[in-house]
């Protein structure tokens, strides 16, 4: 089956300028995941839809991230405005509502690298 | 959500066995274990899951003492491209989507 994909796979903005990353999930996975991955640290939970709904974005900077996912499948995450720690891999993840004994945990894209300078 | 504990880094050479082990001692009873692996430049790949005792597949296998208070995942042979950051992480399991929360992991680097 096809993977998880992203893109751009790389950007460079300037600070304060704004930038999307778009996320194409795996066909019927329901759960869509985007992630921070800051150089040297562990990737960190955004966002978290389920179909068009939001389940969890308690750790989402609202004021200058946001991110939607219409018609539950495609999802495009976006800063406005960026600042220089933001330069990190953003990942996005799927996961089927239900695998049964067959799960394989969450599918993760390649993500987009972003440099704020 | 319960927390891991794995160490920041390890070193092996080709060949050997290499067991990582994750502390967990506030384990939920329907938490499962999971390991991902990732290479630079790449988003994190699932390895395996369990819940108790011993599971095993083509690519490594997972130890779950009694208590589930740690794990250890278990590389038999490794080689220079199993050099990667593992991570070790706890969910719901197979029937549950609730997000999976990474710590820093174990960055493994296997010499020649």
């Amino acid at each position: 089956e096809a993977g998880v994909a992203q893109s751009p796979r790389y950007k460079i903005i300037e600070k304060r300028q704004s930038v999307a990353f778009w996320c194409n999930p795996i066909s019927g996975h329901a759960t869509l995941y985007w992630y921070q991955q800051i150089l040297g640290q562990g990737p960190k939970l955004l966002i978290q839809f389920q179909n068009n709904g939001v389940v969890d974005d308690s750790q989402l900077p609202k004021d200058r991230f946001s991110a939607e996912r219409l018609k539950g499948v495609d999802s495009t995450l976006k800063i406005q405005p960026a600042k220089l720690e933001d330069s990190a891999v953003y990942l996005c993840a799927s996961s089927p509502r239900r695998q049964g004994a067959r799960f394989g945990g969450y599918t993760f894209g390649s993500g987009t690298r972003l440099t704020v300078v | 959500l319960a927390k891991t504990t794995q160490p920041i880094s390890m070193d092996s050479y080709e060949g050997q066995e290499v067991n990582i082990t994750c502390s967990h001692n506030n384990i939920a009873t329907n938490d499962y274990i999971t390991w991902y692996q990732q290479f630079p430049s790449q988003g994190p790949r699932f390895i395996i899951q369990g819940y108790k005792t011993k599971v095993t597949n083509e690519v490594a296998s997972l130890f779950i003492p009694a208590d589930r208070k740690s794990s250890t995942l278990s590389l038999p042979r490794v080689s220079l491209s199993d050099t990667a950051v593992y991570y070790c992480l706890l969910n719901g399991g197979p029937y549950n989507n609730n997000d999976m929360r990474f710590g820093a992991g174990t960055r493994l680097t296997v010499k020649p």
